[in-house]
């Protein structure tokens, strides 16, 4: 049962135009989302986040939309350029006996096309 | 500072071997984790530790062992290796518990023959 779910596998985006990657969650107890960007024999780096009282949050080219009623959140990434191009996963919160217990989507990868 | 490190990056092992991965912080976090990363699928959460002396299980724990006997060292042991532990292992640390960033290791990828 997977409780964080990224359902598009890849995208191809134009460098400049706008990157939108999306993903959904199951479980209404999540309170704390998070964005991480993962080049190829790296590890995870964190992007972004956003807590489950707002609906969005902006760094840079960089923004996370929350919609907490639908269970699904996104990231934009506005304009997009050659560096972006990467696996980005999604990742979503939950407090168990004080530390963080993140469970991730399965991770899109961007290609930015010059 | 090196941040997260882990050793080794690489490893190859037969079936019922053993062996420890070590990860190595130098920022001062309490909280640290173990994941093992799959093609296709996300990371998941193996054992964490909230501090020095304490670990826990988290959503993959069997066939692992860990261990933390110092703050800024996570030990993850393979007492029997399986080819179904082949994966990619990170490790990450974190400040504290609740809305902080966690910072990852690079990854040790372990194939189990």
């Amino acid at each position: 049962d997977q409780q964080v779910k990224q359902n598009s596998p890849s995208l191809s985006v134009q460098e400049g135009r706008i990157s939108i990657l999306n993903c959904d969650y199951t479980n209404s107890m999540f309170d704390y989302f998070l964005w991480y960007k993962k080049y190829p024999a790296e590890g995870p780096t964190f992007l972004i986040s956003i807590s489950s009282i707002k609906d969005k949050n902006e760094d840079g080219r960089f923004t996370v939309f929350l919609n907490k009623s639908a269970k699904h959140l996104s990231l934009h990434i506005v304009p997009s350029q050659p560096g972006d191009s990467a696996v980005y996963f999604c990742a979503a919160s939950d407090l168990i006996q004080g530390a963080q217990k993140l469970v991730f989507g399965q991770g899109t990868r961007l290609t930015i096309n010059p | 500072n090196a941040g997260v490190t882990q050793t080794p990056k690489f490893r190859v092992l037969k079936t019922g071997q053993s062996m420890t991965l070590l990860c190595a912080q130098d920022m001062n976090h309490e909280y640290m984790y173990w994941y093992r990363q799959d093609p296709g699928m996300g990371l998941r959460l193996i054992h964490y530790s909230v501090g020095e002396g304490t670990t826990a299980k988290g959503e993959v724990p069997d066939g692992y062992n860990v261990s933390r006997l110092k703050k800024q060292n996570f030990l993850l042991g393979l007492e029997s290796a399986a080819p179904s532990q082949t994966s990619v292992y990170f490790c990450a640390s974190s400040q504290g518990s609740a809305y902080n960033e966690q910072f990852f290791g690079p990854g040790t990828r372990l194939t189990v023959l």
